[in-house]
């Protein structure tokens, strides 16, 4: 069973402040690896999906990192603007359906 | 933009009260699954459903849960007789193909069982 981390639980950064989380994996038995936005009420917002090691995405002023050798991704908000506060997802996709085995969340606060 | 759609949005039930959990997923979608979250706690895979029948399911999805897809847009998740265990927030979620494309999500519902 594949365990997901992510790091730190939660973070309170202030405008302009770039900032990164870590999502971190045992294995890399699994097909992909994705990043959620998730904002309170709303439903969780795809960022990224990622496939090879030493992948690299960006959207705009968030961008993504994968490393399957050494088990993390890392995502990075640069310039946090208060409406990227969120609740910030990691999915491996797995098993016979790829269903996601999601982490445990970091809840982003920016302060104006 | 195509969206994944629940209903109700927040259900309070009493416990060994049956309740039906509603998503209309994205018409194109062919891929179908059920996630929840207990307060605190990660979010947990239930069950997915690929071609009118379940294709996987978690040790959660015991004989309460049944899922079904009735009209060919409707996809709905049953719990039989609610626990106080059952209290979460469920999600649905629609992908089109099966390989490495992203999971479109509902925004979910609040089922509280008193």
């Amino acid at each position: 069973i594949l365990n997901v981390e992510q790091s730190p639980q939660s973070l309170h950064v202030q405008e302009g402040d770039s900032t990164n989380f870590t999502c971190s994996f045992p294995s890399s038995n699994f097909y992909a690896l994705h990043w959620y936005r998730w904002e309170t009420a709303k439903s969780p917002e795809a960022l990224f999906v990622m496939t090879l090691n030493g992948d690299e995405k960006k959207k705009g002023r968030i961008s993504a990192t994968l490393n399957t050798k050494e088990g993390y991704s890392y995502l990075y908000i640069k310039g946090s603007q208060p409406e990227d506060s969120a609740t910030y997802l990691c999915a491996l996709a797995g098993g016979a359906t790829n269903k996601l085995i999601f982490g445990t969340g970091t809840l982003l606060a920016v302060q104006p | 933009e195509p969206e994944v759609t629940q209903t109700p949005s927040h259900q309070v039930t009493q416990m060994g009260q049956e309740v039906i959990l509603r998503c209309v997923p994205i018409s194109n979608h062919l891929y179908f699954y059920w996630y929840r979250q207990i307060l605190g706690q990660k979010v947990e895979f239930l069950v997915s459903f690929y071609n009118n029948e379940i294709s996987e399911k978690s040790e959660i999805f015991d004989d309460q849960f049944s899922v079904e897809r009735p009209d060919g847009s409707n996809f709905t998740l049953k719990i039989r007789s609610t626990k106080l265990e059952d209290s979460a927030m469920y999600f649905c979620a629609s992908r089109r193909t099966w390989m490495n494309t992203e999971a479109f999500f509902g925004q979910g519902t609040r089922l509280t069982v008193v």
